[in-house]
């Protein structure tokens, strides 16, 4: 089992619906982060969470700390919004020579696609 | 700033070539490092380097070499490329992987495509 999750896999949406897409972890963390993925392949870092919920325009990204969950939401989707869409979470590192790291782990991506 | 920069975009090697991906970065970031992309698989870590000087070997570090001499510059090296190395190459980096509690933003690089015949 990956140790984190992502669901659906696939996702296809018309225009205006609101979307979710969900991760599940299975370790423990020091962050999670929600990035997107555009056809051409250039990767964007959309949110870095450790609690609570974030909203940056049409995205929101909640998590569970307790329940080792997180979900994207996109609101009044668009076509411009097709895209693969990535969880990752960052694991609480350990101290090496004084400073410290957190490995990033990835799911496996849902892919996204939006029709007029 | 320019970000994160990758050269070159696209590489077609011949099965025991060697070659250099060179991954530059000018926002001062101590955490920089090597992920490949392959379908189906997600990102995985090959190297990683929290400082000048400092290296270390992620998840798929084998047939890859990495050095780190100066804080802009992480190049990633072929040895000897074999057809299990074609894939998606992304160098990322942030400003410290992790402080006092705080995690930073990660930055990604337009990734390398390279092709192993």
């Amino acid at each position: 089992k990956n140790e984190v999750e992502q669901s659906p896999q696939n996702l296809t949406a018309q225009e205006g619906e609101f979307i979710t897409i969900n991760c599940s972890y299975s370790v423990g963390i020091s962050a999670l982060h929600w990035l997107q993925q555009h056809p051409g392949g250039g990767i964007v870092s959309l949110f870095m969470l450790s609690s609570g919920k974030k909203k940056h325009g049409r995205l929101i990204a909640t998590i569970n700390i307790q329940e080792k969950h997180s979900s994207l939401h996109i609101t009044a989707s668009h076509p411009r919004d097709s895209a693969v869409y990535i969880c990752a979470v960052r694991s609480p590192g350990m101290n090496a020579g004084g400073t410290s790291y957190g490995k990033l782990t990835f799911g496996q991506g849902t892919i996204l696609t939006v029709h007029p | 700033n320019a970000g994160v920069t990758q050269t070159p975009k696209f590489q077609v090697l011949k099965t025991g070539q060697s070659m250099t991906l060179q991954c530059a970065q000018d926002m001062n970031h101590e955490y920089m490092s090597w992920y490949r992309q392959d379908p189906g698989m997600g990102l995985r870590l090959i190297h990683y380097s929290v400082g000048a000087g400092i290296t270390d070997q992620g998840e798929v570090p084998n047939g890859y070499n990495v050095s780190r001499s100066t804080t802009e510059d992480f190049p990633l090296r072929l040895l000897s490329a074999a057809p299990s190395q074609t894939s998606v190459y992304f160098c990322a980096s942030s400003y410290s992987p992790w402080e006092s509690g705080r995690a930073y933003e990660q930055y990604f690089g337009p990734g390398t495509r390279l092709t192993v015949t």
